[in-house]
Order: structure tokens, then sequence, then C-alpha cells
């Protein structure tokens, strides 16, 4: 069961423009929603996160928009650079008071920036 | 100064074959994680260890075994490999706690022939 839909598969921008990626999540005990960027031959790296108590987080280029009720978040590149060429997974997770948290990851969006 | 190095990089094996992969932090961190990626580059948590105890567990077949000698180092040991062990294997570390950001190795890219 994926409990972190993502979308889309695969996203071509023109340098400047806007790029958004959706994600759609089930547990609504989830409190917890990062993005990653990940390069080719490279780790995933936390670009920005948010928590479900404010519905919009913006660092730089990126905002995360939050909607609690629709269970929805997306990440929002302005001035996509080729640079942000990269693939994108949002993900989910819950505090269970402990030690460690489980992240649920999304499938993925390969983002590519043409100049 | 690479904040969490994983060896090798590269494994090509045989099938039935034993081997193991090396992770260390030096973020100073108390919890540390393996994922695998697939094919498909989907991401799946198999293990996290906070203080050198075993705390998620992900189903995973117990022909992986994860080995934590100290907070700063958690291994993976994988016996009799199969085929379907082809993945890349990312080693991950956070605080403790819930909920904190977690930091990724480069990953070893496993191919079983």
């Amino acid at each position: 069961q994926q409990q972190v839909k993502q979308s889309p598969q695969s996203l071509i921008v023109q340098k400047g423009g806007i790029s958004i990626i959706n994600c759609a999540y089930e547990n609504t005990a989830f409190d917890y929603f990062p993005w990653y960027q990940q390069f080719p031959g490279k780790g995933p790296a936390l670009l920005i996160a948010i928590r479900p108590d404010v519905s919009e987080k913006k660092e730089g280029r990126f905002t995360i928009s939050f909607n609690k009720s629709a269970k929805q978040f997306s990440l929002h590149i302005m001035d996509s650079q080729p640079g942000d060429s990269a693939t994108y997974f949002c993900a989910a997770s819950r505090d269970y008071g402990g030690a460690t948290n489980k992240l649920i990851f999304g499938t993925g969006t390969l983002l590519a920036v043409q100049p | 100064d690479t904040a969490v190095s994983q060896t090798p990089k590269y494994l090509v094996t045989q099938m039935g074959n034993d081997k193991s992969i090396k992770c260390e932090q030096n973020l100073g961190h108390d919890t540390m994680y393996w994922y695998k990626q697939d094919s498909k580059k989907f991401l799946k948590i198999m293990f996290s260890y906070n203080n050198k105890e075993l705390i998620i567990n992900e189903t995973v077949p117990n022909r992986f075994s994860p080995k934590s000698p100290d907070k700063a180092h958690l291994n993976l040991h994988i016996n009799s490999l199969e085929l379907g062990d082809s993945a890349v294997y990312f080693c991950a570390s956070s605080t403790q706690g819930g909920n904190q950001p977690q930091h990724f190795g480069d990953g070893t890219r496993l191919s079983i022939l």
C-alpha cells in the first residue's frame, strides 16, 4: 500500500519557469512532511520540510504548500534553473515519541530544466 | 569532510555470496538508518538504530543483519545474496527524537550477477 502518492513521474520545465510537484498522503497521523532532492550518484538531501500547523513554508526559490483537509502538499520551485534538474522525493512521517522516525517516501519526480 | 560515508561505493558479486557494507557518520548523531532504493528509484526504510539499539526492522529478510558497533557506525551484512537484492543501499543518520532531519550517504550500488 502506497501511503504517499507523488505526481508527476517526470517533469520538463523551461529555465525561469515554475516547477510544481504534488503529493498526497493517507495517514492523518503524519505530522512531518519533508522534500528531498537527489542528484545522480548521490544520496537524497533534505531540501525543505513542513509541519501541519502551517499552510506554507518558503525557503529561497522553494515553497511547500500544505492542505491538511485535502491531505495534500506540493513543492513549488520558482525561477527553475538547469542546476535544479534532479529527482525530487516527498516524504511523510509520524512522531511516535520514540528515538527515531520512519520516513515514508513518495515515488519520486524526475525534473529536467531546459536552458 | 564527508558527513555520512559508505563503503564500498560499488559492489558486484555472485548470487549466493555474503557481503558487507559499512557506514560511518561524523555528525555526532545518535540514530542511524539503512534504506534500499530499487531500480525504479523507490526508497524504503529497512532498519533504524538508536545508540546501538535496533529500533525499526521493516520486515526485511533475515539474510540482512545490521550491526552497530558504536553510535557512529552502522554496518549491513547480507548473506546468501539473491538477484532481487540488486539495488542502491543508503545509510542515513539523524539526531535522536521524532521527525528529525535525516542526512544520507551517497549510497552503495550492489549488483548481483
